[in-house]
């Protein structure tokens, strides 16, 4: 039963291109969560999708971040002319659909680390 | 928005110490999680607390929810180096979304 995976593990990027993070979720899981993180701080919420569908963005920046998560295939974070102040750890995780009284475990990915040049 | 903080922010204890952490949320909150990350890892999910004044034990590592379910701790008896990390509490206000709080960073000295 294979965990949360996100592709790549690092990327570098220079300022001005596009990054595009993937995250595949656990088998059976239908919500996704993004989250960045920078050095020596804490996890920052993104954005929260179920499939197709985007939840929660109140953690996402107005321009150039975007997230989706179709019927088929990875949920992508998306982040466009990229700045050196978007290098940072992005996490993914993913959660089954609610059970009963909001028993919410988040299973993490190993997170993609993104640095911009 | 909801907001939860954390103290401390870093804890150097000598091993064997005892080790807490505090977390307090400015509302009341419909469950709170703790995760540990190691350092370069990932977070890692250790428990969830939901009813008021519960305790619950993982080995050395002692969880408790406040009575008035706006604040929890987690503490850590007998420290080893294998508990370095930061320990993060997640707060939810009764839907998926979580709120992580600011995270204690723990350092064990052998």
């Amino acid at each position: 039963n294979a965990g949360v995976m996100q592709n790549p593990r690092h990327l570098v990027r220079r300022r001005g291109q596009e990054a595009r993070l993937r995250c595949s979720p656990m088998k059976g899981h239908s919500h996704v969560y993004w989250y960045r993180q920078l050095p020596e701080e804490g996890l920052k919420f993104m954005v929260y999708l179920q499939k197709e569908n985007i939840i929660d963005e109140s953690g996402m920046p107005k321009e150039r971040f975007s997230a989706e998560f179709p019927k088929e295939g990875p949920s992508i974070l998306r982040i466009q002319q990229v700045v050196r102040g978007d290098s940072a750890a992005y996490f993914c995780a993913s959660s089954p659909p609610l059970a009963g009284a909001d028993y919410n475990e988040q299973f993490f990915g190993p997170g993609t680390r993104l640095t911009v040049l | 928005g909801q907001q939860v903080m954390q103290i401390p922010q870093y804890q150097h204890v000598q091993e064997g110490e005892d080790f807490t952490t505090y977390c307090n949320s400015s509302t009341t909150l419909s469950n709170i999680q703790w995760y540990k990350q190691r350092p370069g890892g990932h977070p890692v999910f250790l428990i969830q607390l939901v009813k008021s004044g519960e305790v619950k034990k993982q080995k050395r590592l002692t969880f408790q929810f406040g009575e008035a379910k706006k604040n929890s701790s987690l503490h850590i008896t007998a420290t080893q180096t294998t508990d370095v990390g930061t320990y993060f509490c997640a707060a939810s206000g009764g839907y998926q979304k979580v709120t992580f709080g600011t995270g204690t960073k723990l350092q064990v000295i052998p």
